[in-house]
């Protein structure tokens, strides 16, 4: 089975500083992607996803990820984070028929 | 109104009471699923419906058991609750074609004391 890791667990930025969130899935052939994000004390919901093409994914709120098959990963990216970016970040990957999610990355953004 | 909603959202509750967690869904989707979130652990699955007559167990669904009474409704049972279950539980739903979007509802707390 299908499954992801993301190595970083807790991420402290400040304002403007550029973000890079980890994923990392276990195995090739193709893969569907995606990253979720729960801000505080809400429901997740999809930030971008990864099905096939071009492997630069652009999503909501100015977030981005690339797939880089070589390296089995699927990063998030952001060049400029604001305090409203604080939330909990997690990478899924689409295992048949359903989503298996990594343990996620807590990213805190101070003023 | 949500789209997902879960009751209770909180419950405090004892070792060994029968405990259960309703979904309800007016997205007209067939796929529902119920997931556990745990801090450092992330999401994890516990059962999944394809439909009424078709469920099935996730990775951790041991201490649990659903019910899928309706096509809008999914609800999750704990036999007989242990605090390990304390935990933030979401129901999700998604297409019949699945794409790996699942749309989530607001959660439910439960502290098993």
């Amino acid at each position: 089975a299908q499954s992801v890791s993301q190595h970083n667990h807790h991420v402290i930025l400040s304002e403007a500083a550029s973000l890079e969130l980890g994923c990392n899935y276990s195995y090739g052939g193709t893969v569907n992607l995606f990253w979720y994000v729960q801000y505080p004390g809400q429901h997740l919901q999809l930030l971008l996803k990864y099905f096939s093409g071009d492997p630069l994914v652009k999503g909501i709120k100015g977030f981005e990820a690339e797939f880089i098959k070589s390296k089995f990963s699927f990063n998030l990216r952001k060049p400029s984070v604001q305090w409203s970016d604080t939330a909990e970040y997690f990478c899924a990957v689409k295992d048949t028929d359903k989503l298996i999610f990594g343990t996620g990355t807590r990213l805190q953004v101070f003023p | 109104d949500a789209d997902v909603t879960q009751t209770p959202r909180n419950r405090i509750t004892k070792t060994g009471k029968r405990i259960m967690l309703e979904c309800s869904q007016t997205k007209g989707h067939d796929r529902m699923y119920w997931y556990r979130q745990d801090p450092g652990l992330g999401l994890r699955l516990i059962y999944y419906s394809f439909d009424v007559k078709d469920i099935n167990k996730g990775e951790i669904s041991d201490g649990y058991s659903v019910s899928r009474q309706a096509q809008a409704k999914f609800s999750l049972s704990l036999e007989s609750a242990i605090p390990n279950q304390t935990a933030l539980y979401f129901c999700a739903t998604s297409e019949a074609g699945f794409t790996g979007e699942l749309f989530f509802g607001e959660g439910s707390r439960l502290t098993v004391l």
